[in-house]
């Protein structure tokens, strides 16, 4: 059972442009989300995170907005760049000193110069 | 600055061999896990520890052991591999666990296992 989904495999957009990805969660309890970015032959680094006390998170480029009430929680990359281009991965935890992360599939974005 | 350190790269192995994936944090963090990514699939919560000498299962935690000796090692034992474990293992470690904010999960960059 797949609490957090990446339904979109794969994602393309020019350079300069607004990148929007897209994750759903079905767990209520969770209250803490985070993106991370991963290429090639690398490890994830994380990006952004949000709480669930907030609806919008920005780090310059980078914005999480939260829904609460859909369950939904984006990522909006403005501009994009070249660079941008990697495997997202939407993660979760629900509250305690020892809650585990869980991890969407990951979108792969590309960014066309 | 070397942050989390995952050994070897690659590695093939054959059915019932045995290995051990090692990992090493320099950044004093007490939490340390491992997880699995399978193609096209994301990470899989395999053991995580909380402190040296704890030690606890995670969401695939079957053919794995794990020992926590020292706050900055944490290996991962496969004792007989099965061709079901191929996969992107990867070590990660934080500050503290679950909904710490700002305390986010630390990655190494991977350790790919082929078993045949």
């Amino acid at each position: 059972d797949q609490q957090v989904k990446q339904n979109s495999p794969s994602l393309s957009v020019q350079e300069g442009r607004i990148s929007i990805l897209n994750c759903d969660y079905t767990n209520s309890m969770f209250d803490y989300f985070l993106w991370y970015k991963k290429y090639p032959a690398e490890g994830p680094t994380f990006l952004i995170s949000i709480s669930s006390i907030k609806d919008k998170n920005e780090d310059g480029r980078f914005t999480v907005f939260l829904n609460k009430s859909a369950k939904h929680l984006s990522l909006h990359i403005v501009p994009s760049q070249p660079g941008d281009s990697a495997v997202y991965f939407c993660a979760a935890s629900s509250p305690g000193a020892n809650s585990k992360l869980t991890f969407g599939k990951g979108i792969t974005l590309s960014v066309r110069p | 600055n070397a942050g989390v350190t995952q050994t070897p790269k690659f590695r093939i192995l054959k059915i019932g061999q045995s290995m051990t994936l090692q990992c090493a944090q320099d950044m004093n963090h007490n939490y340390m896990y491992w997880y699995r990514q399978d193609p096209g699939m994301g990470l899989k919560l395999i053991y995580y520890s909380v402190g040296a000498g704890i030690t606890d299962k995670g969401e695939v935690p079957n053919g794995y052991n794990v020992s926590r000796s020292t706050t900055e090692d944490f290996p991962l034992r496969l004792e007989l591999a099965a061709p079901s474990q191929t996969s992107v293992y990867f070590c990660a470690s934080s500050p503290k666990g679950g909904s710490a904010i700002n305390q986010p999960q630390h990655f190494g960059d991977g350790t790919r296992l082929s078993i045949l």
